[in-house]
C-alpha cells in the first residue's frame, strides 16, 4: 500500500520568506501527484498537478517538482504572504482511481 | 474543472442517529468519491460511487454504516448511520479520474 509522508508537519515563517514543503511516497509507480491547499473548515483547493512524466509544474509563486524514482515531491512557495497560511496536502495517484494523501503541512505566515 | 456543492456544510448530531450528506456536481461525471478526514488525520477514501452500480467500499468501511446512492451522473449521497462520537470527521466528496481531482467544501460532522 502506498504511504505518503509530509515534512515538516508544521511550519511558521515570516512574511516574504521563500519556503519548501516536502512530500515522500513509498511506491514510485504513480500516475500523477497533486498538491492541495486546505483552509480551516473548508474543502480542498487544487494547486498543482504533476503527471508522472513531468518533472515540475509552476503556477504563479508556486512551483512543484517530482522525482518519481526517489519517491519525492517538493512544493516551493516564493515570497510567502499571510494569505498562504493553510494546510498543504500532497496526494499521489497510483494506476487506479484512489488518491493517497499525506497528513499535511500546516503553514503559518507571520505578517 | 468541476464545481462541487456539498450539503450540509456542518452539523451536530446525536449519537445513534443518521445523517445524509449530499454532493452535487455541475457536470456529468462517471465516478464520484467519498473521503473521510478524522481530526488531525489525512484523508481516507471511504468508497467510489459509479452511476448505475453498487458503490465500491475500501477496507474498513461497510455499506451498512456508510450507504451511498448515485441516482444520476451529477449527484450522490453518503449516509453516516447509527453515529457515534468516533464518526466526528470532515466528509468530502470528490470527482476526477485520471486527471485532476476536485473536492467539495466538505461536511464537518460532530457527534455528541
Amino acid at each position: 500500500k502506498q504511504e505518503v509522508t509530509q515534512i515538516p508537519a508544521a511550519l511558521s515563517v515570516p512574511e516574504g520568506e521563500n519556503l519548501v514543503l516536502n512530500c515522500s511516497f513509498t511506491d514510485s509507480a504513480i500516475y500523477n501527484l497533486q498538491w492541495f491547499r486546505q483552509d480551516p473548515g473548508k474543502g480542498l483547493t487544487s494547486l498543482l498537478l504533476i503527471q508522472s512524466s513531468q518533472r515540475e509544474q509552476t503556477s504563479g509563486r508556486l512551483n512543484a517538482s517530482l522525482d518519481k524514482s526517489s519517491g519525492r515531491s517538493t512544493l516551493y512557495i516564493a515570497a510567502s504572504q499571510p494569505g498562504d497560511s493553510a494546510t498543504y496536502l500532497c496526494a499521489v495517484r497510483p494506476t487506479g482511481n484512489q488518491f493517497y494523501f499525506g497528513t499535511g503541512t500546516s503553514l503559518t505566515v507571520i505578517p | 474543472s468541476a464545481v462541487i456543492s456539498q450539503k450540509p456544510s456542518r452539523d451536530i448530531c446525536q449519537r445513534g442517529t443518521s445523517l445524509t450528506i449530499q454532493c452535487q456536481v455541475d457536470s456529468q461525471v462517471t465516478m464520484m468519491f467519498w473521503y473521510r478526514q478524522q481530526p488531525g488525520q489525512s484523508l481516507t477514501l471511504i468508497a467510489t460511487a459509479n452511476q448505475g452500480s453498487e458503490a465500491t467500499y475500501e477496507s474498513g468501511f461497510v455499506i451498512d454504516k456508510f450507504p451511498i446512492s448515485r441516482p444520476n451522473l451529477t449527484f450522490s449521497t453518503l449516509t453516516v448511520s447509527n453515529m457515534s462520537p468516533e464518526d466526528s470527521s470532515i466528509y468530502l466528496c470528490s470527482v476526477g479520474s485520471y486527471t485532476e481531482a476536485f473536492f467539495g467544501q466538505g461536511t464537518r460532522l460532530t457527534v455528541v
